[in-house]
């Protein structure tokens, strides 16, 4: 079954300690992304990735750090989680960039205290 | 720069009624448009989308056109039903190869 697969799916850490996300597809997708959303601001991008080892800055990226070793992989790294990155993220791919049909994970609700 | 603006919710309708979301864009060239809808609880999937002008998009009952001249791609439904509760997203396709969000639009169906 074609999948997006994000661990884990809540999470509740302390400031300071660093975390990371994890996301994996199955359906060998060139595109990957992270997203949060907050209630009124929607989905906001945090860094997406066009291929291995090519990963860019989207609308909100400070305090995170993402890696793409590998196609199949995307994870999310906090390196230092304050309270105000308490979201819900997403992790998203797709064939070969944005303009296609993303697939989306089933999100991971962080809560940092 | 690229930015989708889609009216604000909540949006409640009772069972059977006609359903429109505005959504407009700004952006240079002509990208492709998309409506994503998410349920309760899960991530977003894609409803439907339109790659050039004049372009209908349709999925579910569900409806947009691509207009150019009104930069609009409103999302229109004839008969709502209570499984259609969820948040609606309008986006476009960014200049980067990314893909930049509305807000979302919660609808909420009675029954």
């Amino acid at each position: 079954e074609a999948q997006v697969t994000q661990n884990p799916r809540y999470l509740i850490t302390v400031t300071g300690k660093k975390l990371t996300v994890t996301c994996s597809q199955n359906m060998n997708h060139e595109y990957m992304s992270w997203y949060r959303q907050d209630p009124g601001l929607g989905l906001r991008q945090i860094y997406y990735s066009m291929n291995v080892e090519v990963t860019d800055k989207g609308d909100v990226p400070e305090g995170y750090k993402v890696s793409r070793k590998e196609k199949r992989n995307f994870p999310l790294i906090l390196e230092s989680p304050s309270p105000n990155q308490t979201s819900l993220y997403f992790c998203a791919s797709s064939g070969r960039s944005g303009w296609e049909k993303l697939f989306f994970g089933s999100g991971t609700q962080l809560s940092v205290l | 720069g690229d930015s989708v603006t889609q009216m604000e919710g909540p949006v409640t309708l009772s069972e059977e009624a006609f359903l429109t979301i505005n959504c407009t864009y700004t952006a240079t060239g002509y990208p492709s448009l998309f409506w994503y809808v998410q349920y309760p609880g899960e991530g977003l999937q894609l409803l439907l989308k339109a790659t050039k002008a004049d372009d209908k998009g349709s999925n579910k009952g569900f409806e947009a056109t691509y207009r150019k001249e009104t930069t609009s791609f409103h999302l229109e439904k004839g008969s709502v039903q209570v499984s259609d509760s969820a948040v609606y997203f309008c986006a476009l396709g960014g200049s980067q190869g990314n893909l930049i969000f509305g807000k979302g639009t919660k609808l909420s169906v009675k029954p």
